[in-house]
């Protein structure tokens, strides 16, 4: 198992303005991954972090509104850039189980845009 | 691509009773892994049970079981004598089996969600 820890929990932030997300796991992981989750909604993939290398992002997600950063095999951010309120999210981080195992996930983020 | 629906956005269960959440899937893979997981209003997501699809066999995991019918692509859970902790939102999620390394190796793709309700 794995025990990812991010922050912040919560923030509440002005429209036009950046927000960097960080996420903290206990082991050293290949993949990090990053998922977005609209109020009610179900957890769409944002990208995946690859550590020594640009992160892989999914259709509908561009580098400049979510850059990513990989420094290292334990850490990986999630920036959130020129907010709008339609970014109002729960942000996630998670890293991949055992082979045949699930995924683990830290505590989200929830973001507000006003 | 991979897809996964869940057709029950919401269900109620009355404490002690059973109640069996539905998940379907779409997929040209023959082997593949799917997973249900809980997540309260914590926000932090619970892995409850897992299934491999080479594997007959139902996962089991205390009062949560699985029914697994790989030609339909279906994957249902079964809570028994549910608790008023087993309250929260469920997803399905399917995971492809893909060698370490590789492209999206540990990506999940999840359900819509069911919002289980518990009754006292």
């Amino acid at each position: 198992s794995a025990v990812i820890s991010q922050k912040p929990s919560r923030d509440i932030c002005q429209r036009g303005t950046s927000l960097t997300i960080q996420c903290q796991v206990d082991s050293q992981v290949t993949m990090m991954f990053w998922y977005r989750q609209q109020p009610g909604q179900s957890l769409t993939l944002i990208a995946t972090a690859n550590q020594g290398s640009e992160a892989t992002y999914e259709s509908g997600f561009v580098i400049d509104k979510f850059p990513i950063s990989r420094p290292n095999l334990t850490f990986s951010t999630l920036t959130v850039s020129n907010m709008s309120p339609e970014d109002s999210s729960i942000y996630l981080c998670s890293v991949a189980g055992q082979v045949s195992g699930g995924a683990f996930f830290g505590q989200g983020t929830r973001l507000t845009v006003v | 691509a991979q897809t996964v629906t869940q057709s029950q956005p919401e269900m109620s269960v009355q404490e002690a009773e059973t109640v069996t959440l539905s998940c379907t899937y779409d997929t040209s893979e023959s082997d593949y892994y799917l997973f249900w997981y809980k997540q309260p209003p914590s926000r932090q997501m619970i892995l409850v049970i897992r299934q491999e699809a080479y594997k007959q066999q139902n996962a089991t995991e205390n009062r949560f079981s699985v029914n697994f019918q790989k030609a339909a692509k279906s994957f249902s859970l079964k809570i028994s004598d549910s608790q008023l902790g087993d309250a929260a939102m469920y997803f399905c999620a399917y995971r492809s089996v893909r060698v370490p390394g590789g492209t999206s190796y540990g990506k999940l793709t999840f359900g819509q969600g069911t919002i289980l309700t518990v009754h006292p």
